[in-house]
């Protein structure tokens, strides 16, 4: 079955850096887009990265753009997402989820997340 | 603030049926589908509906989902007190070459 394992997440200062990793399982990974997708505290999903199967594009959210870096490495079925200049904003539960199609897809399934806060 | 606008808040009683609805614009919802996650706190969300209506293996058919140009709902028959989670409409949106999501529904079982 389809597994996706988050990890990386923990508490770092205001304008620091974490990466993100989330292992991949029970699906062929270098065929999918993959995403992240976060959670801040008592608000709603947001959209914050999206690679294609093959790495050739990656697509970011305005709020991330410049300071996040999604990459894969289809060889060990791991998606990852590098975080710098990190703002107190960027407090959140980050999911990766498998994406089917290109535009007009979805999330067939998604990870159980991993916790990043930014904080002094 | 979502890009997609849901309310807030959503109840019902056991057996009922309740509707959530979904509004967006021509660059999201009127120019591509739209779907449907569950997402109970602590755990991972759920698909629920893609494309629009189409629904995934294991999703009860007590489920549906329907798009009329840029708004769209999600309509749950048979409400049962599992349902009680947080219910997310999304779309990909040409303009943000991106996903978008709405701001989330809480259901509530009374």
């Amino acid at each position: 079955q389809v597994q996706l394992v988050e990890s990386g997440g923990g508490v770092v200062q205001p304008g620091g850096s974490l990466r993100l990793s989330c292992a991949a399982s029970g699906f062929t990974f270098s065929s999918y887009g993959m995403h992240w997708v976060r959670q801040a505290p008592g608000k709603g999903l947001e959209w914050v990265a999206f690679i294609r199967y093959d790495g050739s594009n990656e697509y970011y959210a305005d709020s991330v753009k410049g300071r996040f870096t999604i990459s894969r490495d289809n060889s060990k079925n791991t998606l990852y997402l590098q975080m710098s200049s990190l703002r107190d904003e960027d407090t959140a539960v980050y999911y990766c989820a498998k994406w089917e199609g290109y535009s007009s897809g979805w999330y067939s399934y998604w990870g159980q997340g991993t916790l990043v806060t930014v904080s002094s | 603030q979502s890009v997609l606008t849901q309310p807030p808040s959503a109840s019902g009683t056991p057996g009922q049926r309740v509707t959530i609805s979904c509004s967006g614009s021509s660059s999201n919802i009127g120019s591509n589908t739209v779907n449907w996650y569950q997402h109970l706190p602590g755990t991972a969300p759920k698909l629920l509906i893609y494309r629009n209506n189409q629904r995934p293996s294991g999703v009860p058919d007590r489920f549906s989902g329907s798009k009329s140009g840029t708004s769209a709902s999600l309509a749950i028959s048979g409400l049962q007190s599992e349902d009680e989670a947080d219910y997310y409409c999304a779309a990909w949106d040409d303009s943000l070459n991106g996903p978008v999501f709405g701001g989330g529904t809480k259901l509530t079982v009374l």
